[in-house]
């Protein structure tokens, strides 16, 4: 069966600390994808970032990086010099190649000034 | 990304009324979604809204509580039926082109019944 935990519940950080988001996902499927979405407090769901399941490489877009592990069904988020406007929902999401995601129950970010 | 907009941004209602949300994006689109997602919770797939035929609904939602009309590519409606404070949520559409596994997302509609 799909699911995705996202054990975090919440997370508090100083401004300027490197903060650690993980994401832990169960399919029996090959054939994949797994996502991240931010939902600031407005309450629109912003994309990050997909991966499909035969890519295992990194990804590093400016303060945001991913690290996908298929040997420990880990798709970690990392910011790194944390900023006030990083406060928000952070949401995994996984697909199985239809169009149904499944989400996990998300991680409350608040970066402290 | 195409551009999605939603109506009413929020609204509170009185239990046993129906509100209709709209869901319109600034180009056609394969496929609309729409999503519940009650306080404090994860998102929650409610149907998919298919042009020209009736939405597929989730399990645990039904037609007569959660109707969906997609009259054309650009455009569909949710109506929350018969409301209870039970169906205070954020209410989301979500587009996705053909073969594109990202979906992307509408501001939200926070509803709040009293």
């Amino acid at each position: 069966a799909q699911k995705v935990t996202q054990a975090q519940t919440e997370i508090s950080v100083v401004e300027k600390e490197d903060v650690t988001l993980d994401c832990v996902y169960e399919t029996r499927d090959t054939t994949y994808y797994l996502f991240w979405y931010k939902q600031p407090p407005s309450g629109e769901l912003v994309f990050l970032i997909r991966r499909n399941s035969f890519d295992e490489q990194n990804e590093i877009s400016g303060r945001y990086s991913w690290n996908f592990q298929k040997s420990t069904s880990s798709f970690n988020f990392t910011i790194t010099a944390s900023q006030v406007v990083d406060s928000a929902v952070y949401f995994c999401a996984l697909s199985e190649g239809t169009y149904k995601y499944i989400f996990g129950t998300g991680t409350r970010l608040k970066v402290l000034a | 990304s195409a551009v999605i907009s939603q109506k009413p941004s929020r609204d509170i209602c009185q239990r046993g009324t129906s509100l209709t949300i709209q869901c319109q994006v600034d180009s056609q689109v394969t496929m609309m979604f729409w999503y519940r997602q009650q306080p404090g919770q994860s998102l929650t797939l409610i149907a998919t809204a298919n042009q020209g035929s009736e939405a597929t609904y989730e399990s645990g939602f039904v037609i007569d509580k959660f109707p969906i009309s997609r009259p054309n590519l650009t455009f569909s409606t949710l109506t929350v039926s018969n409301m209870s404070p039970e169906d205070s949520s954020i209410y989301l559409c979500s587009v996705a082109g053909t073969g594109e596994s990202v979906q992307y997302f509408g501001p939200g509609t926070r509803l709040t019944v009293t």
